[in-house]
């Protein structure tokens, strides 16, 4: 299956700063991207979707000034936690596709944690 | 009213034996996908199978495959032949439009958290 990569796979950043996570379709152009959420053993929940060269949209409940979501090329998508707080500590998991793609590809995930 | 339903927290299996895991949904669209991802512990999700809700067949991929009851709105996955390796949390997806559709949204399942006894 085709790869996106994540990075950084875990974070640990002083509460009040800001945190930059990438989303990379490695061997394909995202159309696409997603980013989710995911709560220690919960389900994932979806947060925004960006499609390339557009702005983000947003789930009920999402800040968006606080998640900032920039999808600036067909390979790249960033998620910046802005002002972050140790609430907002947890597992961000990012997945791509095309619009031909039946399944959407995920990352390996990013654990943040905020102290 | 949830999307995607997982009722199983978590099952046990023995190695070589298989395993059924389930999964029911609600929608009105028309058109919509299904998919099973795994989860490792390392957190990573893996798809492993996807049904399209035209697709009169169900879908197979090795040793996973997709038992689609339309009418009763289930889409249970079968694991056969278990191995230690299965052990992980399993997701059952909904995506809804159209497959070559724009902004389609995909909502999860809250998983079933499978362990494979030796």
């Amino acid at each position: 299956g085709a790869v996106v990569s994540q990075h950084p796979s875990w974070v640990i950043c002083k509460s009040g700063t800001s945190v930059k996570i990438e989303c990379r379709s490695l061997d394909f152009q995202a159309t696409t991207m997603f980013w989710y959420r995911q709560f220690p053993k919960q389900s994932l929940m979806l947060m925004a979707t960006s499609n390339e060269g557009s702005k983000a949209t947003y789930e009920q409940g999402v800040e968006k000034d606080k998640f900032l979501i920039n999808h600036a090329s067909l390979t790249l998508s960033t998620l910046t936690v802005t002002s972050a707080h140790p609430e907002d500590s947890s597992f961000y998991i990012c997945s791509a596709r095309t619009r031909m793609n039946t399944e959407a590809f995920f990352g390996q995930g990013t654990r943040l944690t905020v102290v | 009213a949830q999307k995607i339903t997982q009722t199983q927290p978590g099952m046990f299996v023995q190695e070589k034996e298989a395993v059924t895991l389930d999964c029911t949904y609600d929608t009105s669209d028309q058109s919509y996908g299904l998919f099973w991802y795994k989860q490792p512990s390392s957190g990573e999700m893996i798809f492993l199978i996807y049904q399209g809700s035209y697709d009169e067949q169900n879908a197979t991929e090795g040793r996973y495959s997709l038992n689609f009851q339309k009418a009763r709105k289930s889409a249970n996955l079968v694991i056969s032949a278990s191995q230690l390796g299965d052990s992980a949390m399993y997701f059952c997806a909904m995506r809804e439009g159209p497959r070559s559709g724009g902004y389609q949204k995909v909502t999860f399942g809250t998983g079933t958290k499978l362990q494979v006894i030796p």
